[in-house]
């Protein structure tokens, strides 16, 4: 069945450092939504990407869609304690379902 | 307040107790999404209600059991559960058009502790 590979599982950075995390699908998408979710809490819904090649930015954050439709990526600039959590790709595949991405954990090390 | 509201946040029960989850959604929306959350797995997509209509199961065993009596409520009847069966259980909403391929953020209620002994 499709699947979205997500990476890295966790990513350990100091605060002030960028982080990144990457989203491979096994088939092309239609559309690609990312969610935030904090320690305890629910995911939140960041963004949705839609067009091949689109950029989309949120202050620190910067969110990509490939051109081929089928990878993603999240980007955060200089990391603060707030952005600590978990972050989620969901691709819509062939039946309109969203498929999840295991999540990347990040941490900032204190 | 995230406009899905769960109840009860956290439960225990026994493999032979029957229980509900209960999810009420404040924002108008016409698709009510269950999902299971373990840890270091995607999220599973265990029903999805379309219109008040059952449009997805993903084959979820027969111990778990939806129901969706309005497009604002939704219901998980719990029996007989497994232990491998604790996890956390999110509901979500979302606006989906009828005929239009689904393309709705979803909206998470905060989620159902579930540990079953």
């Amino acid at each position: 069945g499709q699947q979205v590979m997500q990476i890295p599982q966790y990513q350990h950075v100091q605060e002030g450092e960028d982080f990144t995390t990457y989203c491979n699908s096994s088939t092309t998408l239609s559309n690609i939504q990312w969610y935030k979710q904090r320690p305890g809490g629910h995911p939140v819904f960041l963004i949705q990407l839609v067009k091949s090649g689109e950029v989309k930015k949120q202050k620190r954050l910067t969110f990509q869609f490939g051109e081929a439709k089928k990878n993603s990526s999240l980007h955060i600039t200089a990391t603060q304690t707030t952005d600590v959590g978990t972050y989620f790709c969901a691709g819509r595949g062939s039946n309109y379902q969203l498929i999840w991405g295991a999540g990347t954990k990040l941490i900032i090390k204190p | 307040e995230t406009g899905v509201t769960q109840t009860p946040r956290h439960l225990v029960m026994g493999m032979t107790n029957k229980k509900s989850l209960k999810c009420e959604q404040h924002l108008g929306h016409n698709a009510m999404y269950w999902y299971k959350q373990s840890a270091k797995k995607p999220l599973e997509l265990m029903f999805v209600y379309n219109f008040k209509e059952q449009t997805e199961n993903n084959s979820v065993p027969s111990r778990f059991s939806p129901e969706c009596p309005n497009s604002s409520h939704l219901f998980l009847h719990l029996h007989t559960l497994q232990p491998e069966d604790s996890a956390l259980y999110l509901c979500a909403s979302s606006q989906e058009g009828r005929l239009a391929a689904n393309t709705g953020e979803l909206f998470f209620g905060e989620g159902s502790r579930l540990t079953v002994l």
